[in-house]
């Protein structure tokens, strides 16, 4: 599976969107773009996924690039419950997780 | 059951015991996952299953560690000779399939090792 970079950390503003980056420079055409955020002690929760084409849902957006070589998630109007952990991964058939993100809702 | 269900929820042990795992995925779910997550990391892939059969076991950290899924359905993770540094959380996901199903994840195994 391709590798994804993503920032250790980032800040956001309660009612502000809240835009996600994560790399995957060496992804392969079958492979899915997937983002996972985990609350503290709780187990990983699906947010959304996308092959090539930008996805929305109840929860967030997804915008892939043209080259599929990066990805950005977008919470519209983040929440203090947005805090979270949340995993960029690059899938064909395992799931492989790896730092992601920690996102900070300040008030 | 509604979602995917782990027991035990919480395992103390000595050094050296054998533990075992137990994992119920959501009905008719083929796939099924098991990670391990340490204190302030990602979750570690370890295995999946599709259907019974093991398709990727690349993640197993040594032969201590070892799962089954005999029937393509409750899957079993066994750690022999157990050391401290296996005191982990052991999350167990399951999928519709392996290729493009979201994972749905139970709330861990979280095995102390003293």
């Amino acid at each position: 599976d391709a590798k994804t970079t993503q920032p250790t950390s980032m800040d956001c503003a309660e009612g502000r969107a809240a835009n996600l980056p994560c790399n995957h420079s060496t992804i392969s055409g079958n492979e899915y773009v997937y983002w996972y955020r985990q609350i503290h002690s709780q187990g990983p929760q699906y947010i959304i996924h996308g092959l090539k084409n930008n996805e929305t849902n109840e929860m967030a957006s997804l915008i892939i690039t043209e080259d599929r070589k990066s990805s950005t998630l977008i919470l519209p109007h983040a929440t203090l419950r947005d805090t979270a952990v949340y995993y960029c991964i690059v899938r064909a058939y395992d799931m492989r997780f790896g730092a992601g993100t920690r996102l900070t809702v300040k008030p | 059951g509604a979602g995917v269900s782990q027991t035990p929820s919480n395992k103390v042990t000595e050094k050296g015991k054998y533990v075992e795992l137990r994992c119920d995925p959501i009905s008719g779910h083929t796939a099924l996952y098991w990670y391990r997550q340490s204190l302030g990391q990602g979750p570690e892939f370890l295995i999946y299953f599709q259907g019974t059969g093991a398709a990727d076991d690349s993640g197993l950290p040594n032969d201590r560690f070892f799962a089954v899924r005999p029937e393509g359905s409750v899957s079993t993770l066994k750690i022999q000779r157990t050391e401290r540094g296996d005191s982990a959380v052991y999350l167990c996901a399951s999928s519709l399939d392996s290729r493009t199903g979201e994972l749905f994840f139970g709330e861990g195994s979280r095995l102390t090792v003293l």
